[in-house]
């Protein structure tokens, strides 16, 4: 059964600081990884999905890595924004070594950039 | 954009009363699912729905639970009998391929009393 851990729980850095969010999971068979965010009381908003063949993506100040061999994601953030603030999650997405349409959450890391 | 909405944005039922919460997914998209968020805790999966069948479910969906697809449009979830443990942020999602990106919508917040 896959598990979702990220790393850390709550992170609090100052306004144009870069940052990296840890994700780590334990089935490699992976099809994809989905990194979202999610405002308080709010729905999940999709950031970046990395497939398996892919080694990162990239979207404007975000920058997801993923190492399967190592059971690894990483989503760096360039120049931090109050804006940023939230919650980040990590999802390993469907397995084909399980059979499994899911995703498997972590449980997040709550981001606040102090301007 | 496309999104997915959801409706009721927020639902108070009594114990043992039925719920039912609705999902319009993207409209080019053929897969559905929904997932649920108790409050402070992960986001868990608890079904999968294609070409109009349940393609995978979590222990969590049990008999109270069902899904359903009435129309080209919507995808709906009904809990049968609400339990206090039913209360929760419950998210539809949608893609277009298996192995594609999941959209969610805004959820539904469901609170049982």
């Amino acid at each position: 059964k896959q598990e979702v851990t990220q790393i850390p729980a709550a992170l609090s850095v100052p306004e144009g600081e870069n940052l990296v969010l840890n994700c780590s999971f334990t089935d490699s068979a992976i099809y994809n990884l989905q990194w979202f965010r999610q405002d308080p009381g709010k729905g999940l908003t999709s950031l970046l999905l990395i497939q398996s063949s892919q080694r990162e993506q990239t979207s404007g100040r975000l920058n997801a890595s993923l190492d399967k061999s190592s059971g690894r994601s990483t989503l760096y953030i360039a120049a931090s924004q109050p804006g940023d603030s939230a919650t980040y999650l990590c999802a390993g997405g469907p397995s084909a070594g399980a059979g499994s349409y899911q995703l498997t959450f972590g449980k997040g890391t709550k981001l606040s950039v102090i301007p | 954009e496309p999104e997915v909405t959801q409706t009721p944005s927020h639902q108070v039922t009594q114990m043992g009363q039925e719920v039912i919460l609705r999902c319009v997914p993207i409209s080019n998209h053929l897969y559905f699912y929904w997932y649920r968020q108790i409050l402070g805790q992960k986001v868990e999966f608890l079904v999968s729905f294609y070409n109009n069948e349940i393609s995978e479910k979590s222990e969590i969906f049990d008999d109270q639970f069902s899904v359903e697809r009435p129309d080209g449009s919507n995808f709906t979830l009904k809990i049968r009998s609400t339990k206090l443990e039913d209360s929760a942020m419950y998210f539809c999602a949608s893609s277009a391929s298996v192995t594609g990106e999941l959209f969610f919508g805004e959820g539904s917040r469901l609170t049982v009393l």
